[in-house]
């Protein structure tokens, strides 16, 4: 089965540009979560969407949204963008079993943004 | 709220030694536990995971944790460091939530 999977793996934008990074969830997997790693630090949370609701969204400016579609594939959008989006923005899926809490994310390579 | 501490940001051993990698978390509630790895260019792997029960996890590439309430920590230990555990770990904490709060991290470097 195919794991996590986040395309572009790579890209460059200017300040004030918009991005859309997507991901395909592992199949049978409905929970979708998205991380943003800035170089040298651990991942921080940005949203988690289940069943296509937005369940969870981290501290982040409005600029930052995304949404789930029928088949659970995720968008993160990033408008406005600055010097400091530049990061690793990861996906994670998970089957919900129990409480959240206790699920295990698996997570996808990442997409990697650089803002100039 | 759940955070977590990573001691030490950067760990050095020689193969065959002892890997010991310190995580210490805060949670206002009964937390679930997590260690992950990351390689080079690639995303997270789980390495193991508390919820309930044992205190004593064990995980994949023989890492193990002990979940200690007392001390509220959650070490991570691998008794003979090999080339291959050479990458940077994760200890992450969530509570009855959607979210996972994750250390800084501690890059592993393996001395031949």
């Amino acid at each position: 089965d195919a794991g996590v999977t986040q395309s572009p793996t790579h890209l460059i934008k200017t300040r004030g540009q918009h991005v859309t990074l997507r991901c395909s969830p592992i199949s049978g997997h409905k929970s979708v979560s998205w991380y943003q790693q800035v170089l040298g630090q651990g991942p921080q949370f940005i949203f988690q969407y289940y069943e296509k609701e937005e369940r969870g969204r981290g501290n982040f400016p409005d600029r930052f949204s995304a949404r789930q579609f029928p088949n659970y594939s995720s968008e993160l959008n990033v408008n406005a963008l600055l010097l400091g989006d530049s990061a690793l923005y990861l996906c994670a899926s998970s089957r919900r079993t129990g409480t959240f809490g206790a699920n295990v994310l698996t997570f996808g390579a990442g997409s990697r943004l650089t803002v100039l | 709220a759940q955070s977590v501490t990573q001691l030490g940001s950067h760990v050095s051993v020689s193969e065959g030694a002892l890997v010991l990698l310190r995580c210490n978390y805060s949670s206002s509630v009964p937390p679930y536990l997590f260690w992950y790895v990351q390689y080079p260019n690639q995303g997270l792997q789980l390495l193991l995971k508390y919820t309930t029960g044992a205190t004593l996890v064990k995980g994949i590439n023989g890492f193990e944790a002990e979940f200690k309430k007392s001390e509220t920590s959650f070490h991570l230990t691998k008794p003979s460091a090999h080339m291959s555990d050479a990458a940077e770990y994760f200890c992450a904490v969530s509570a009855n939530d959607y979210k996972l709060s994750f250390g800084a991290g501690t890059t592993v470097t393996v001395r031949a």
